[in-house]
C-alpha cells in the first residue's frame, strides 16, 4: 500500500524558498509506471497542478507555466522521495501543498500525502 | 496558458440528474486529454472518480459517469444524494501539462 510522507517548514518569508520532501513507501520514484506530481490549493480556492516528475529512460520533468522559472521538482531514488523547490515565493503562494502519485493512463488514485499549509508571510 | 472553464455553480433537489460541463481554451476537450473527474468535500483533499474520460474507479459510485459532450468533457451524476454536495473539479491534459479547471460547487436543497 503506498504512503506518502511529507516533511517541509509551514512558514516561509517573501522572497524566499520553498521547500517539501515527500518520502514514498510502497512504491519507487523510479517506477516506469508512475509519475509523481506536486498540486497545491490556496484557501477558498480550486487545486492547481505544479508539477511532476517521473522516470521513462531518464527523468522527465514537467511544470505548470505559471510557476516555470521559480519551481524544480527532484527525484532522489536512493532515499525514494522526491522533492519540490518554489523560489521568490510571495503571499500569493500561501496554499496546501501536496505531493500525489499519478498512474498510467492518467488515473490519480487516492494517493496523496497527508497535505503542508505553507504560510508565505515576514 | 490553458484555461478550464466549468460552471462556478449548480443547486438541484435531490433525486434529479445533473451535469457538470468542463472546456479547455484550446478548443474541443477529446479523449486524448485524459479528462479526470473529482470530487471534493470540506476539509478533505480531492477524490478522483472519473478518469480517462469514462472509467470509473473502483469507490466510484454508479451514479456517476463521465462522457464527452459538444466538444466538452461531462460528469453526469444521476438520482442526486445529499451527500454529494460538494465541489467538483475536471483535471485535463495537455501539452505534458495537466490543469484544473476552477471547479463547480454542487448545492443539494
Amino acid at each position: 500500500q503506498l504512503q506518502l510522507q511529507q516533511s517541509g517548514p509551514g512558514l516561509v518569508k517573501p522572497s524566499q524558498t520553498l521547500s517539501l520532501t515527500c518520502a514514498i513507501s510502497g512504491d519507487s520514484v523510479s517506477s516506469n509506471t508512475a509519475t509523481w506530481n506536486w498540486i497545491r490549493q490556496s484557501p477558498s480556492r480550486g487545486p492547481e497542478w505544479l508539477g511532476r516528475t517521473f522516470y521513462r529512460s531518464t527523468w522527465i520533468y514537467n511544470y505548470a507555466p505559471s510557476v516555470k522559472g521559480r519551481i524544480i521538482i527532484t527525484p532522489d531514488s536512493s532515499k525514494n522521495h522526491f522533492s519540490l523547490q518554489l523560489n521568490s515565493v510571495t503571499p500569493e503562494d500561501t496554499a496546501l501543498y501536496y505531493c500525489v502519485r499519478e498512474l498510467a493512463g492518467g488515473q490519480w488514485p487516492p494517493d496523496w500525502g497527508q497535505g503542508t499549509l505553507v504560510t508565505v508571510s515576514s | 496558458q490553458t484555461v478550464v472553464t466549468q460552471e462556478p455553480s449548480l443547486t438541484v433537489s435531490p433525486g434529479v440528474t445533473v451535469t457538470f460541463t468542463c472546456s479547455s481554451s484550446t478548443g474541443p476537450v477529446t479523449s486524448i486529454y485524459f479528462p479526470n473527474w473529482f470530487q471534493q468535500k470540506s476539509g478533505q483533499a480531492p477524490r478522483a472518480l472519473i478518469y480517462s474520460t469514462n472509467k470509473k474507479h473502483s469507490w466510484t459510485p454508479v451514479r456517476f459517469s463521465g462522457s464527452l459532450l459538444g466538444g466538452k468533457a461531462a460528469l453526469t451524476l444521476s438520482s442526486v444524494q445529499p451527500e454529494d454536495e460538494a465541489d467538483y473539479y475536471c483535471l485535463v491534459y495537455y501539452e505534458d501539462v495537466w490543469v484544473f479547471g476552477g471547479g463547480t460547487k454542487l448545492t443539494v436543497l
